[in-house]
């Protein structure tokens, strides 16, 4: 059973630019997380999914930033007119049913780097 | 705001030396508590959880936490360190009615020979 999977591993953008970063979630899990790790920091909660549903959307930032979690597909994380503080890695977390309880299964993440 | 405090962002141990690593949360109601280890350049792997029952958790790889209410901490702790130990280790915190994961800022663990 393949783990969560997130691509590209690494990317890079200039300033300006739009970046996107998916996410699979293991085979079964209906409920998508995305995190961000500044440099130095912990993992910060940005937005909580399940198909075709947004649940949490308390940690993402106002403007540029969105997210989806289409019927069909991965969930897209998506940044637009990407700025330098965008540079951070992006993990991608899934669990089978939500709630508390239920571990939440991380991704390799993606690594940005702004220029 | 709630959070989560992990003491020393860095640890170094000898082989075969007794782990600690610290963590405390401010809830007024308990949470769940959570340690991930995380490798160079992978995701976070969960090491343990605690939820309700016991307090003193098991998890993978020799380690084990205690959850103590009174302190409001969560210890991570292995009797004997191996060098395959060598990661960052992140305690995290679920609060009550949310699902969304409140990370410390993690440690970082060296195991010399």
């Amino acid at each position: 059973n393949a783990g969560v999977m997130q691509n590209p591993r690494h990317l890079v953008r200039r300033r300006g630019q739009e970046a996107r970063l998916r996410c699979s979630p293991m085979k079964g899990h209906s409920h998508v997380y995305w995190y961000r790790q500044l440099p130095e920091e912990g993992l910060k909660f940005m937005v909580y999914l399940q198909k075709e549903n947004i649940i949490d959307e308390s940690g993402m930032p106002k403007e540029r930033f969105s997210a989806e979690f289409p019927k069909e597909g991965p969930s897209i994380l998506r940044i637009q007119q990407v700025v330098r503080g965008d540079s951070a890695a992006y993990f991608c977390a899934s669990s089978p049913a939500g709630g508390q309880l239920d571990t939440q299964y991380f991704g390799p993440g993606t690594r940005l780097t702004v220029l | 705001a709630q959070s989560v405090t992990q003491l020393g962002s860095h640890v170094s141990v000898s082989e075969g030396a007794l782990v600690l690593l610290r963590c405390n949360y401010s809830s007024s109601v308990p949470p769940y508590l959570f340690w991930y280890v995380q490798y160079p350049n992978q995701g976070l792997q969960l090491l343990l959880k605690y939820t309700t029952g016991a307090t003193l958790v098991k998890g993978i790889n020799g380690f084990e936490a205690e959850f103590k209410k009174s302190e409001t901490s969560f210890h991570l702790t292995k009797p004997s360190a191996h060098m395959s130990d060598a990661a960052e280790y992140f305690c995290a915190v679920i609060l009550y009615n949310t699902d969304k994961l409140i990370f410390g800022t993690g440690t970082r663990l060296q195991v010399f020979p």
